[in-house]
């Protein structure tokens, strides 16, 4: 069963860059053409896409967010990071991390985040 | 950006009956390879988000058929015959086509 499980800092200071792993089990990161993509929800709101990236490292990101933005993959270690820098009070949320899928022969194209991490919150404060 | 608005914010309803939520979007969300990739998730009280839908209508494993999807081009419904206590939450919809995009989020309470 593919499983997905978020780690890093719980608290990081104003202007200092936010760091987090999402580790895959369950499946290989190498073998499998989806992407896996980070995704963050502040307290009380909706959800907001940062950003997703392939096996071979082809990443994607919300124009929003891309200035601050790096994903990385790891394939060795079956995990993938996001490292977001410059933060703020605003950058504080829960981050989750999830799969980007796609069923083939319905078009090739991925578009169902599935599964989710538990997510992890990472508050902002000095 | 695609922008996704959901309507309503917020919907009471009595167990046992139906509910309904919209999402529009800002431009058509088909792909350049015909397809429409919007999805609507799910996420129960402190819980992150469930995958219930994609592709409009296609219920994902696992997801019981009082759920439902519909539409097309830029205005889609997600229906729950029969509303059960197990789905109070909130529910987004999201597009994939031109990027990702999430709408604001509905949520579902019990009258």
């Amino acid at each position: 069963q593919l499983q997905l499980q978020e780690s890093g800092p719980g608290l990081v200071k104003p202007s200092e860059t936010l760091s987090l792993i999402c580790t895959v089990s369950g499946d290989s990161i190498s073998g499998s053409s989806y992407y896996w993509g980070w995704i963050r929800q502040p307290p009380g709101k909706g959800l907001e896409w940062i950003g997703i990236i392939n096996y071979s490292g082809s990443a994607f990101y919300n124009p929003s967010l891309k200035s601050r933005v790096t994903i990385s993959v790891d394939t060795s270690r079956n995990h993938f990071s996001l490292k977001l820098k410059s933060v703020t009070a605003a950058d504080t949320a829960v981050y989750y991390c999830a799969r980007l899928g796609y069923f083939s022969g319905s078009g090739n194209h991925p578009n169902w985040f599935d599964p989710w991490g538990q997510g992890t919150l990472v508050s902002v404060s000095s | 950006d695609i922008v996704m608005t959901q309507t309503p914010l917020s919907s009471p309803v009595t167990l046992g009956q139906p509910a309904s939520i919209s999402c529009r979007s800002s431009q058509s969300l088909v792909h350049s390879d015909g397809n429409t990739y919007l999805s609507w998730l799910q996420q129960r009280p402190g819980q992150p988000p469930r995958l219930l839908i994609y592709k409009i209508s296609k219920r994902f494993s696992g997801v019981p058929d009082r759920f439902s999807g519909s539409g097309a081009g830029t205005d889609f419904t997600l229906k729950i015959s029969r509303v059960e206590a197990e789905d109070v939450g909130v529910y987004f919809c999201m597009q994939a086509t031109q990027f990702i995009t999430f709408g604001q989020g509905t949520r579902l309470e019990i009258k």
